[in-house]
């Protein structure tokens, strides 16, 4: 079964190390770039990292990707209150011939 | 600057027809670079790609979807639109365009283009009920 997998939730305090993995296959994460997004209640979706690791133009530095294998990884370093917010990894899927999402994180910062 | 823009009707009846327009403004819908993608989250809910056109109006679809959905592009008005039949309350979502970057992928063990998740370009979204 083609899915990506996230932990529903992550949390950490200001300032600490915040880190959300995405867990794929052959068939997606391990052929294909990774791309994260930022959602806000109420609002449009952000890209927040492509290509893996890649940030666009006006997304903070403390906000880095990585892929290995078949699972990726977005860490925010140095967490703050407005980061609190869910994290989606999307990526190809051969098998489905399409885009595939991951359920999404929850971070909370407390 | 790119920006996209979702149009259609806010309610729908269960079994109708749900469609929607995405206007493109600030850059042309024909290049060779990009898909169109259609993108929805129900309440509570993650995000879910619903299929993607081509400014020369190749498509593919999410399979879960994909006896439902329709996708057309209209060059001429910088406008790609969906069209989902049949549709019931678990259709229920706030409705996204965006544009999505081209790649070469594995298709049927052949390399193929579509588009590769990585949408830069979002509308504002749509939010379309179904119900009686």
């Amino acid at each position: 079964q083609s899915v990506l997998t996230q932990p529903p939730s992550a949390s950490g305090t200001p300032g600490q190390r915040g880190t959300i993995s995405c867990s794929g296959s052959s068939s997606n994460i391990g052929s294909y770039p990774v791309n994260w997004y930022q959602l806000f209640p109420g609002t449009a979706p952000k890209l927040l990292i492509y290509s893996n690791s890649q940030r666009p133009s006006g997304v903070p530095d403390r906000f880095s990707g990585s892929k290995s294998g078949t699972s990726a990884s977005l860490v925010i370093s140095g967490l703050q209150s407005e980061d609190e917010a869910e994290y989606y990894c999307a990526a190809w899927d051969d098998s489905l011939d399409g885009v595939l999402f991951g359920g999404g994180t929850k971070l909370t910062v407390l | 600057q790119l920006q996209l823009q979702e149009s259609g009707p806010g309610l729908v009846k269960p079994s109708e027809t749900l469609s929607l327009t995405c206007t493109v403004s600030g850059g042309s819908i024909i290049n060779n670079d990009y898909y169109w993608g259609w993108i929805r989250q129900p309440p509570g809910k993650g995000l879910e790609w619903i299929g993607s056109i081509y400014y020369s109006g190749f498509t593919y679809y999410n399979a879960s979807l994909k006896s439902r959905v329709t996708l057309s592009v209209d060059t001429s008005k910088n406008q790609f639109s969906l069209q989902l039949t049949s549709v019931t309350a678990a259709d229920t979502a706030v409705y996204y365009c965006a544009r999505d970057t081209r790649i070469i992928v594995t298709v049927a063990a052949s390399p193929e283009p579509r588009g590769s998740g990585h949408f830069h370009h979002w509308g504002q979204g749509t939010r379309v009920t179904v119900s009686s």
